[in-house]
Formats: structure tokens, sequence, C-alpha cells
């Protein structure tokens, strides 16, 4: 597609239950990252991904997260056992560039998921 | 912990005031990126800044790149509501592949 879709656009889950989120990234692109958004704030970097390799996984909050990218294209992020504090927008990012080179123009965002814990 | 601090965090003006946002760290950064972001959508990309002391106009607004690329500011001339948003700094300190993201300046400008 022409831009980055996320899905779904918004979730509610019960505490304690397992979700997982989509990404489709721009077709081709090599980079791939996850962040998390709380209302009013600049995105927290949760993962990145070139290719169907995950170089940086440092920002994820927790062992219930989880991210993958099989395939080197689609990406999903699980959270696990959902707790109020996950509630949050998840945002994905790509870029047709690897990250860590000299020269960095930006990344097109999805729209993000708004995940709800209840 | 977030590398990228922004200054002021909420701004509200009237239509037609001046404004500054500032992009404030102590790593070094290789190159770094303003983004505008609306409610329900992700940040779109406005300009990228690459060399110490660069300055780049985008019709209203000027960003200037630190001479020590540690920092960056952001000017709006003459603001319109249409300038409403979140406005975000964002890149990576060299030899990592953590892209980062500034804490965030939410402007709010009324008519």
């Amino acid at each position: 597609g022409a831009g980055v879709s996320q899905s779904p656009r918004y979730k509610v889950a019960k505490r304690g239950q397992d979700v997982a989120l989509r990404c489709d990234p721009i077709s081709g692109h090599v980079s791939l990252f996850w962040y998390q958004q709380a209302l009013g704030q600049g995105p927290e970097f949760l993962t990145y991904f070139q290719n169907e390799a995950q170089l940086d996984k440092s920002g994820l909050p927790s062992d219930r997260f989880f991210a993958e990218r099989p395939e080197g294209s689609v990406s999903t992020l699980k959270i696990q056992r959902t707790q109020q504090e996950d509630s949050a927008v998840y945002l994905c990012a790509s870029s047709s560039e690897p990250s860590g080179g000299f020269f960095n123009y930006g990344y097109t965002f999805g729209s993000g998921t708004r995940l709800t814990v209840v | 912990t977030q590398l990228l601090e922004q200054s002021p965090q909420f701004l509200s003006i009237q239509e037609g005031e001046n404004l500054t946002v500032y992009c404030n760290s102590s790593s070094v950064f290789s190159s770094l990126q303003w983004y505008r972001q609306e409610p329900g959508e992700g940040p779109v990309l406005l300009v990228t800044v690459v060399t110490g002391g660069e300055v780049k106009k985008l019709k209203r607004l000027t960003f200037q790149f630190g001479d020590a690329r540690k920092d960056s500011s952001l000017h709006i001339t003459a603001a319109q509501p249409g300038d409403t948003g979140l406005y975000l700094c964002a890149g990576y300190t060299s030899g990592t592949y953590k892209y980062i993201f500034g804490t965030g300046t939410r402007l709010k400008v009324l008519a």
C-alpha cells in the first residue's frame, strides 16, 4: 500500500487478555519500529526490526511484550496478560533506509492502534 | 528515559503570534527530524536537519540545528489555528539503532 497500515485502530481488552496488534509497512521498507505513546507525550521506543531481524528490543517494558516480523514485511506486536498500564496508543513506523546510518531522513508512521485495558 | 527534552511542554497562543519550541539533549545527534502529530494520527515528518548550524525554512516554519548538533529549535511566525498539534523532535545518537522522540510540545493556536 501507499502508507503504513495498522490494525485494529481501536482495541478494548479485559485485564488479563492477550492482544495482537498488526503493522503493514510500506512495501519494500527495510526498517520497522514500534512505539508506545501516552496521551500528549512523545512516543517511547519499544523495538526495531531490520528486515526480519529484531536488532533492538530494549524498550519492551516487560516479558509480556513480544514482537515479530518473520518474513521481513508485516509485523505483529503481542501483549500477553494485558494490564491497565498497557493502555496507550501503539505506533508503527517504517523506512526504506536501515537505522543507524549517518543520514536518516525520518520515518513514515501509521495512524496507530489505541489500546484500552479495562 | 528520553534523551530529548522539549520546551515548553504546552503553549496556547493567539492567532498571529510568533513562537519558538526547543529541543535539547546532552548527546550528539547525526541528524534531527521534526514531526507534527494531530489527534488520532501518527506523527508526520516536517523536516530533517543534518549539518550543525543548519537553518531550514518551510513556509512560516523555521528550523535550526545547533552548532554542536545537540539541540534544535522550531520557530513559527504568525501562527494560525491550523498549526495546532503536538510537535515532536526525533533522532538517534550515533552508533545506535534506537530512534527516539522528544517529550513533545502541545501547541494550541486560538482564532
